[in-house]
């Protein structure tokens, strides 16, 4: 079955810096993999998600990039700000089949 | 539509009692998905099901748990008998296809 590594699992930045998770996964079909924020206490909510026949899309201050070839995929989040302050969690799925996620990013902005 | 919904929010409840989780997931969404959430192992699948059928229950833990779906608009997971260690916050989620998993706002049990 699938299988999918994130780092770090932790990372600080100042206000205004960049922040970049990766990810990689082991199943070649999956074609699907979205990013969520997860606030504290809350629920997980998807912020963009990419498919396999793209490299890289964008909305506002995110970004996604996926390499196939490499198995990986990439969010960056440009000029953070404090409520950026969450955990991240990538995911991979294939047609047909749950999504399986990572193990998290808590990103801390300060200000 | 209201989003997917589960209950209860908390759970407390002594060792070796039973517990039933449940969810209501969006109207018109063919799958849904129960995940845990723990530090130590983050999300966790533990079954899955489209239209009503189960499709891959690899991801429970032990016997002790089990899920159903006997209609499109509900679902429960079910452990019995409960253990400390099943202490975590239990998600359901729902979907149409392969798309936006939405998620519920969570059941946090704590057995005690």
């Amino acid at each position: 079955g699938e299988n999918v590594e994130q780092h770090p699992s932790t990372l600080s930045v100042q206000e205004g810096d960049s922040a970049v998770i990766k990810c990689t996964y082991s199943d070649s079909a999956s074609n699907y993999f979205p990013w969520y924020k997860q606030e504290l206490g809350k629920r997980p909510q998807l912020i963009i998600d990419i498919r396999s026949n793209v490299g890289e899309k964008k909305d506002q201050r995110i970004a996604v990039t996926l390499n196939k070839t490499a198995k990986h995929f990439s969010l960056h989040i440009t000029e953070t700000q404090p409520e950026d302050s969450a955990v991240y969690f990538c995911a991979a799925s294939r047609e047909g089949t749950a999504l399986i996620f990572g193990k998290g990013t808590t990103l801390s902005v300060s200000s | 539509d209201a989003g997917v919904i589960q209950s209860p929010r908390h759970e407390v409840t002594e060792m070796g009692q039973e517990v039933t989780l449940r969810c209501k997931p969006i109207s018109g969404h063919d799958y849904l998905f129960w995940y845990r959430q723990t530090m130590m192992r983050g999300l966790e699948l533990l079954i899955y099901f489209n239209n009503n059928v189960p499709i891959d229950d690899s991801g429970m833990p032990e016997d002790r748990f089990s899920a159903k779906m006997p209609n499109a608009s509900f679902s429960t997971l079910k452990i019995q008998p409960s253990e400390p260690r099943d202490s975590a916050v239990y998600f359901c989620a729902s979907s149409f296809m392969n798309t936006e998993a939405f998620f519920g706002q969570g059941t946090r049990l704590t057995v005690v």
